[in-house]
């Protein structure tokens, strides 16, 4: 089945830097999504982002389906970006979404 | 406001005993999903439903039960079958289950074992 690889496994930054997180995905994919599992554990859709480049802020995410990979971009980062941010996509075999298995953020203040 | 509600937020569950986690949506989803998450760990699906009386079993089904009576409602029953209870469980639902539509995420269920 569909491989989901996130890098870096764990990034630390001071408050005020930005960061790119990476998704890649061993197959063709109709459609990616983009969440941040807050230190509480509730998780937020950020991004459903299939292709192309979509903004919402301070963040901002970039699919590349061709080269079966996703970037999300953090600019201005701020403490309340910690916690942990998954990409996830549809199989290719079954009825399931894969995720896969994080990126934690720590920004210090 | 439209949402996803999960209860208890924490739970605890004696040695043979039976518990069920509630999850309940007011966005009129058809799919619903219930996640497993260990700690430092990614997303695991136990079950999911894509339609009201009709339910699927995820990656881990093993010790778990559901059932899909109303759309609203896709409760999880953790069984004394299951050895290794504590998580945290993740209730989630999308318009369909075609899987082209965004997910959405309760605030989670914390079960712990007595």
């Amino acid at each position: 089945g569909i491989q989901v690889e996130q890098s870096p496994p764990d990034l630390i930054l001071q408050e005020g830097a930005n960061s790119t997180l990476r998704c890649n995905f061993s197959d063709s994919v109709n459609n990616l999504q983009w969440f941040h599992q807050n230190p509480w554990g509730q998780l937020i859709n950020l991004f459903y982002i299939p292709s192309g480049t979509k903004q919402n802020g301070r963040l901002s995410a970039t699919t590349v389906a061709t080269e079966r990979y996703s970037l999300l971009y953090i600019s201005s980062s701020q403490t309340t970006d910690s916690g942990v941010y998954f990409c996830a996509v549809p199989s290719n075999r079954d009825d399931k979404i894969i995720f896969g298995k994080g990126t934690r953020l720590h920004i210090l203040p | 406001d439209g949402g996803i509600t999960q209860s208890p937020k924490y739970l605890f569950r004696k040695e043979g005993q039976n518990v069920t986690l509630s999850c309940e949506q007011n966005l009129n989803h058809d799919a619903m999903y219930w996640y497993r998450q260990d700690p430092g760990q990614g997303l695991r699906l136990i079950y999911y439903s894509q339609i009201v009386n009709d339910f699927q079993k995820g990656d881990i089904a093993e010790g778990y039960s559901v059932s899909r009576e109303k759309k609203e409602s896709f409760p999880l029953t953790v069984t004394s079958a299951q050895k290794n209870p504590t998580a945290f469980y993740l209730c989630a639902s999308s318009i369909d289950g075609t899987l082209n539509e965004k997910l959405f995420f309760g605030s989670g269920t914390q079960l712990s074992v007595l």
